[in-house]
């Protein structure tokens, strides 16, 4: 089915380890992003993509780097996991800037940095 | 980035309509008006949007105020599968951050059976 696939969808850390996020799109989207959400809060933007070599800063992305090598994939890196790192994170495409449809989200990944 | 204002929460009946509000009263003339529907234990889902004239589709209604300074997302009967975080969110396709949504807290709907 097309969409947006996050794997894994459950994860959890030791303090201090460093792991991936995978995320791939089926869309031919341009643009891609990841946001974290922690609880009773609404979506923070970490990185974002608009196009395969190019990727910027969101609102909170410390502790986090990403890559686009690929329109298809925007893994996000943990460097060195942080219990503040704890949240649920979701990867989101979107046609370009000229089409202002609706991004599409995956399902998420529930990290727990213990 | 232009910021929107929605209650926090709302309730509804079963098949009974709702009309979720939004304020946005410093709306540029290029954003887009967009709602989003977050179900529990899920990512959020793109509902409908609009840019100046009332929008309609098979998940809702999008009623856009004249001066585009409020908008209201109508669910015409509302079932227990329509209980979510409602966001409205403003995209600018003007050029500069339009790939981003800010996403604030949203309108916590529960439909009471």
């Amino acid at each position: 089915n097309a969409g947006v696939t996050q794997t894994p969808k459950f994860q959890v850390l030791k303090t201090g380890q460093s792991m991936t996020l995978q995320c791939a799109q089926d869309m031919n989207h341009e643009y891609m992003s990841w946001y974290r959400q922690d609880p009773g809060m609404g979506l923070r933007l970490i990185h974002y993509s608009v196009g395969a070599g190019i990727t910027d800063q969101g609102e909170v992305p410390n502790g986090y780097n990403v890559s686009r090598s690929t329109t298809e994939d925007f893994p996000l890196r943990l460097l060195s996991a942080a219990p503040s790192q704890t949240s649920v994170y979701f990867c989101a495409s979107s046609f370009a800037r000229q089409a202002p449809g609706g991004y599409t989200f995956g399902s998420g990944t529930r990290l727990t940095v213990v | 980035d232009a910021k929107t204002t929605q209650p926090n929460s709302m309730e509804s009946n079963e098949e009974e309509p709702v009309h979720l509000p939004c304020n946005h009263s410093t709306i540029s003339g290029t954003d887009y008006i967009h709602w989003y529907r977050q179900l529990p234990s899920q990512g959020p889902e793109y509902v409908i949007h609009g840019l100046t004239s009332n929008v309609n589709n098979r998940m809702a209604s999008l009623a856009i105020a004249e001066d585009r300074k409020s908008s209201t997302l109508i669910l015409h009967r509302a079932t227990l599968r329509d209980a979510a975080v409602y966001y409205c969110i403003l995209r600018d396709t003007g050029g500069g951050s339009n790939y981003k949504l800010t996403f604030g807290k949203g309108t916590l709907l529960t439909v009471n059976p």
